[in-house]
């Protein structure tokens, strides 16, 4: 399958500040990629489909001027915390692109503290 | 809506023992996807297969094994044979036509504990 990698692994930031998370297409070109949000022992929850050139589609619910999400190139996907606080504290995965079947490739995860 | 719902929150079984993990689906659309993912403690999910809603076959692979039955709208997983490196959460996820397939739903995922 498609390898995908995120960049952090994990990060811990002060409260107020922004933090970004890189997620890239190793072997394949992505025109969409897929941001995560997992809480502790729960599931995962789509935040946004990262489109290469063009706006992000945001998740109902989504702060999207919180979540900046910037899709550079066909292998490169940022997500941008902006401002975090202590509830932004998660773990963020990335996907894309998906295989011959829809199967999606996921990142390795970004854990992210804000204190 | 697309839901799928994991009924067993945590499931705790000595190595050698036989274990189903549940997946209950809900959708509208005609053609979907199903898929099991794995989530080990690492945290990174692996892909481990995904069936068509035209596909009602039932698939082994090792000592995995799937059983999709449209009538119930199910499609389960079972563990043959456990082993403690099967220990990790796992997730069921669908996704529709109506979406492209491009968006996946996940359920709440079953954290399975497999003891020596």
């Amino acid at each position: 399958g498609a390898v995908v990698s995120q960049h952090p692994s994990w990060v811990i930031c002060k409260s107020g500040t922004s933090v970004k998370i890189e997620c890239r297409s190793l072997d394949f070109q992505a025109t969409t990629m897929f941001w995560y949000r997992q809480f502790p022992k729960q599931s995962l929850m789509l935040m946004a489909t990262s489109n290469e050139g063009s706006k992000a589609t945001y998740e109902q619910g989504v702060e999207k001027d919180k979540f900046l999400i910037n899709h550079a190139s066909l292998t490169l996907s940022t997500l941008t915390v902006t401002s975090a606080h202590p509830e932004d504290s998660s773990f963020y995965i990335c996907s894309g692109p998906t295989g011959p079947s829809y199967e999606q490739y996921f990142g390795p995860g970004t854990r992210l503290t804000v204190t | 809506a697309q839901k799928v719902t994991q009924a067993q929150t945590e499931i705790s079984v000595v190595e050698k023992e036989d274990v189903t993990l549940d997946c209950v689906y809900e959708t509208r659309d005609t053609t979907y996807y199903l898929f099991w993912y794995k989530q080990p403690p690492s945290g990174e999910l692996v892909f481990l297969i995904r069936r068509n809603s035209f596909d009602e076959q039932n698939e082994i692979s090792g000592r995995y094994s799937w059983n999709f039955q449209k009538s119930t709208s199910s499609f389960n997983f079972t563990i043959t044979a456990s082993q403690v490196v099967d220990s990790a959460v796992y997730f069921c996820a669908l996704s529709g036509w109506n979406t492209g397939f491009q968006k996946l739903v996940f359920g709440t995922g079953t954290r399975l504990l497999v003891s020596p």
